[in-house]
């Protein structure tokens, strides 16, 4: 069975940048497939952030892109997201999932991501 | 931009027939996919590729498509239907977009 584990920082400071880590077992990264990361602001809807294949080739929501960076470290099968120059709006539950393309098929629990000082 | 548009609630009795839809321009061209968010947990896939259900996925739930416009259809709706549940797609670059998503309510 596929799981997923999202960590990092639940608290981060304006201006800085966010950093989490998803966590893949029961499946090998290097088997395919693409992983991806989605946020959901408290009390609103889902948005896809961006995926990336254990290649490292990546996709990235249009409206992040210039802040967004996603990587992969297949040897601790796992990737990772940084969101640079955070705001109370990117305030949110953060999730990692797999992505058969262009799906979730396995999402981790998420973890909340606050941009307070 | 491209926008998937869904309705804000859909209340239902249970053992009645909820449908729930999901409109965009792109959909014609592209599979659209649904996911059930119950409060506090993350999204779980009950539809994919317009009308497949994943393994485990109780046959009550079924899929849609028809132009612009997807339809989930829960037949003999329970109590633990109840949640939000938001359609998802992608437009031509690979973009992938979600509905502002639906809280399906069980009376």
């Amino acid at each position: 069975q596929v799981q997923l584990q999202e960590s990092g920082p639940g608290l981060v400071k304006p201006s800085e940048t966010l950093s989490l880590t998803c966590a893949v077992s029961g499946y090998s990264i290097s088997s395919g497939y693409y992983w991806g990361w989605i946020r959901q602001p408290p009390g609103k809807g889902l948005e896809w952030i961006g995926s990336i294949y254990h290649s490292g080739s990546t996709y990235y929501n249009p409206s992040l892109k210039s802040r967004v960076t996603i990587s992969v470290d297949t040897s601790k099968n796992q990737f990772s997201l940084k969101l640079s120059s955070v705001t109370a709006a990117d305030t949110a539950v953060y999730y990692c999932a797999r992505d058969p393309r262009p799906y979730f098929d396995y999402w981790g629990q998420g973890t909340l991501v606050t941009v307070s000082s | 931009s491209y926008e998937l548009t869904q309705p804000p609630s859909v209340s239902v009795s249970p053992g009645q027939t909820a449908r729930i839809t999901c409109s965009g321009d792109a959909l014609p061209k592209q599979y659209a996919y649904w996911y059930q968010q119950k409060p506090g947990q993350a999204p779980v896939l009950v539809i994919y590729k317009d009308s497949e259900r994943p393994s485990g996925i109780p046959e009550r739930f079924s899929g849609s498509s028809s132009g612009t416009t997807v339809t989930l259809t829960i037949s003999g709706v329970q109590a633990e239907d109840e949640a939000d549940y938001y359609c998802q797609s992608a437009d031509s670059s690979a973009t992938y977009l979600f509905g502002g998503g639906t809280k399906l309510t069980v009376l």
